[in-house]
């Protein structure tokens, strides 16, 4: 079955940089397009960014514009997420997630990884 | 990128209906019809429970429906189980990027 699993969380000082990971099985990775939605402490769900099936396009929130940096790597059915210049705001959990089977809903998401940027 | 308005809570006694909307900019929903519905358990991954307005991914409870009219959308829980209580968000798909709202806390009294 689908298996997204996250990792890379942790402890971060505001300026910092977090690079997140995500392994993926289950499905043929290099067939979909993949996205990072995170959710911050008590808040709701916010899109962070998304990756074509092929790495070729790329778009983000504007929140993480110029900071954050999505790429994937296929033959390791492997999903990244470079974080730069980490705000206190970007502490959230962060998930790996994408949409087979339902348009363009996100229908398939990992457990998600903790991000903690804190001084 | 503004994220879409929802009710921060609604709630409804076992077997009642209720309704949750979602408004946007017509940029965000008015113009296309792609708008989503998610149930999330805290702790648990995020489920679609609507996609594309009123389409319900299989294995999902047929007392879930959407609907939308102009640059609001709606998601209605028909005769409400007390396993429906959870946290839902709208999201929209629009110009390459997707915008979720608020978040609307449902207690099932």
């Amino acid at each position: 079955q689908v298996q997204l699993v996250e990792s890379g969380g942790a402890v971060a000082q505001p300026g910092r940089s977090l690079r997140l990971s995500c392994a993926a099985s289950g499905f043929t990775f290099s067939s979909y397009a993949m996205h990072w939605v995170r959710q911050a402490p008590g808040k709701g769900l916010e899109w962070v960014a998304v990756i074509s099936y092929d790495g070729s396009d790329k778009y983000y929130a504007d929140s993480v514009k110029g900071r954050f940096s999505i790429s994937r790597d296929s033959s390791k059915n492997t999903l990244y997420l470079q974080m730069n210049s980490l705000k206190t705001e970007d502490t959230a959990v962060y998930y790996c997630a994408f949409g087979a089977a339902a348009g363009t809903a996100i229908d398939s998401w990992g457990q998600g990884t903790l991000v903690t940027v804190s001084s | 990128q503004s994220a879409l308005t929802q009710p921060a809570s609604v709630s409804g006694s076992p077997g009642q209906s209720i309704t949750i909307s979602c408004t946007g900019t017509s940029s965000d929903i008015d113009d296309f019809n792609y708008v989503s519905w998610y149930q999330h358990h805290p702790g648990k991954a995020p489920k679609v429970m609507i996609y594309d307005v009123i389409d319900r991914p299989s294995g999902v409870s047929d007392r879930f429906s959407g609907s939308r009219s102009g640059n609001t959308a709606s998601l209605t829980i028909s005769g409400l189980q007390a396993e429906d209580e959870a946290d839902y968000y709208c999201s929209s798909y629009t110009s390459r990027s997707w915008v979720f709202g608020g978040g609307t806390k449902l207690t099932v009294l």
